[in-house]
């Protein structure tokens, strides 16, 4: 049983342009999220985190929407730049950051 | 670099065989992760200690244990290995194991790569 769901393995996106990662979850006691950037081969990096009493994070061109009565959150990266090509990991943990759990991923292609 | 530090990096032994893996968390972490990478697999978490304790238990095999040292490094033993064993191990280490509203961010080491032949 998956308790945090990232239902499109692979997303596409011109440079320049908007790319919106998506995660859904299923145990409503996670109250602390975070998106992970990995690169193969390499470890995940930390990009970006929310907690459940914001609804919007922003650094930089990275932005967490956090959607707690649908149980969603999605990742918006603008402008979207070849770099960012990688997967992206979806990861949420409960009593602020106790026991991770991370989604499948979703591999990201900026295309020039 | 995250600041974590795993070794080996790589290693390749026999079914049957035990290994163990090696973590050194970020300075002043005293929480530490080990999650499992399979090929084309999401991050499935093992197991974590805080301050030399176990915190949380995930989906780690019996064949698995893991321990945190007072100096706060933490082992992943392996044994009795399997062929599908083979994967990317990561440690990951944070400050705190949960803190309040200003919340926990974890932070992973490069991995270790298990190939069980």
């Amino acid at each position: 049983d998956q308790q945090v769901k990232q239902n499109s393995p692979s997303l596409s996106v011109q440079e320049g342009r908007i790319s919106i990662l998506n995660c859904d979850y299923t145990n409503s006691m996670f109250d602390y999220f975070l998106w992970y950037k990995k690169y193969p081969a390499e470890g995940p990096t930390f990009l970006i985190s929310i907690s459940s009493i914001k609804d919007k994070n922003e650094d930089g061109r990275f932005t967490v929407f956090l959607n707690k009565s649908a149980k969603h959150l999605s990742l918006h990266i603008v402008p979207s730049q070849p770099g960012d090509s990688a997967v992206y990991f979806c990861a949420a943990s409960q009593n602020y950051g106790q026991n991770f759990v991370f989604g499948p991923g979703t591999r990201l292609s900026v295309l020039p | 670099d995250s600041g974590v530090t795993q070794t080996p990096k790589h290693l390749i032994t026999a079914t049957g065989q035990r290994v163990t893996l090696r973590c050194s968390p970020r300075s002043g972490d005293l929480s530490v992760y080990w999650y499992q990478q399979s090929l084309d697999q999401g991050l499935q978490f093992l197991i974590q200690y805080y301050n030399g304790e176990e915190r949380a238990k995930g989906n780690i095999l019996e064949r698995f244990s893991a321990q945190q040292f007072p100096d706060l490094h933490s082992e992943l033993n392996l044994s009795s290995l399997e062929l599908g064993d083979s994967a990317l191990y990561f440690c990951a280490s944070s400050v705190a194991s949960g803190q309040g509203h200003s919340g926990n961010t974890i932070y992973f080491g490069e991995g270790s790569w298990l190939t069980v032949v």
